[in-house]
């Protein structure tokens, strides 16, 4: 099953942008690649996902890399409401959740 | 519109007992996958429903159990409870089967199980 690698926690002033890494370097050419985040005690909520082109949505923007072993969301403008973890997770056959990146952010 | 709903919200049950847990999908998705988190990790995948089928199974023991009913609800059976087992439950339902998929999930609140 492919994996994803992210950093174990990062931190961002709000009202800054925040680029969350992600390593895939095990993806097949059918997976895609989803992004999650989870507040605590509630279920994961879906942020955006992509397959090989940039994608941008009203939450954030995803850049995949053109070998598609990496990608990045990327959070415009932190809020103290995006304090969360943020799941890579590629969607193949089966749904696969690292660790994920729990995100702090300072007022 | 509903979202994805789960029940009970807690339950609280003792070692070699059984459980029940139970979902119901957002109208229209037909596929339901089942995870377990546990405090601190991220969610492990247990099963995956579409059209009341079996489409894929976690690396999780025979006591795990799941089905999925006509009207796409779905339960989730843990035999002879461990400790180990207590854990958050989620449920995430979906438009289409959860393969390669352009389709995101959606995802309960959670079923909060605790084995003492």
């Amino acid at each position: 099953d492919a994996k994803t690698t992210q950093p174990n926690s990062m931190e961002s002033n709000e009202e800054e942008p925040v680029h969350l890494p992600c390593n895939h370097s095990t993806i097949s050419g059918t997976d895609y690649i989803h992004w999650y985040r989870q507040l605590p005690s509630q279920g994961p909520e879906y942020v955006i996902h992509g397959l090989t082109s940039n994608v941008n949505n009203r939450m954030a923007s995803l850049a995949i890399a053109e070998d598609r072993k990496s990608s990045t969301l990327i959070l415009h403008r932190a809020t103290l409401r995006d304090a969360a973890v943020y799941y890579c997770i590629l969607r193949g056959f089966k749904t696969i959740f690292g660790a994920g990146t729990r995100l702090f952010v300072k007022a | 519109d509903a979202g994805v709903t789960q029940s009970p919200t807690h339950l609280i049950k003792t070692r070699g007992q059984q459980v029940t847990l139970r979902c119901s999908p957002i109208s229209g998705h037909k596929s339901v996958s089942w995870y377990q988190q546990v405090l601190g990790q991220g969610p492990q995948f247990i099963f995956q429903y579409y059209e009341k089928e079996e489409r894929g199974r976690g690396n999780f023991p025979d006591r795990f159990s799941a089905r999925q009913f006509p009207n796409y609800s779905s339960e989730l059976n843990v035999n002879a409870l461990l400790l180990g087992d207590s854990a958050l439950y989620l449920c995430a339902s979906s438009l289409r089967t959860d393969g390669p998929t352009n389709t995101e999930a959606f995802f309960g609140q959670g079923t909060r199980l605790t084995v003492v």
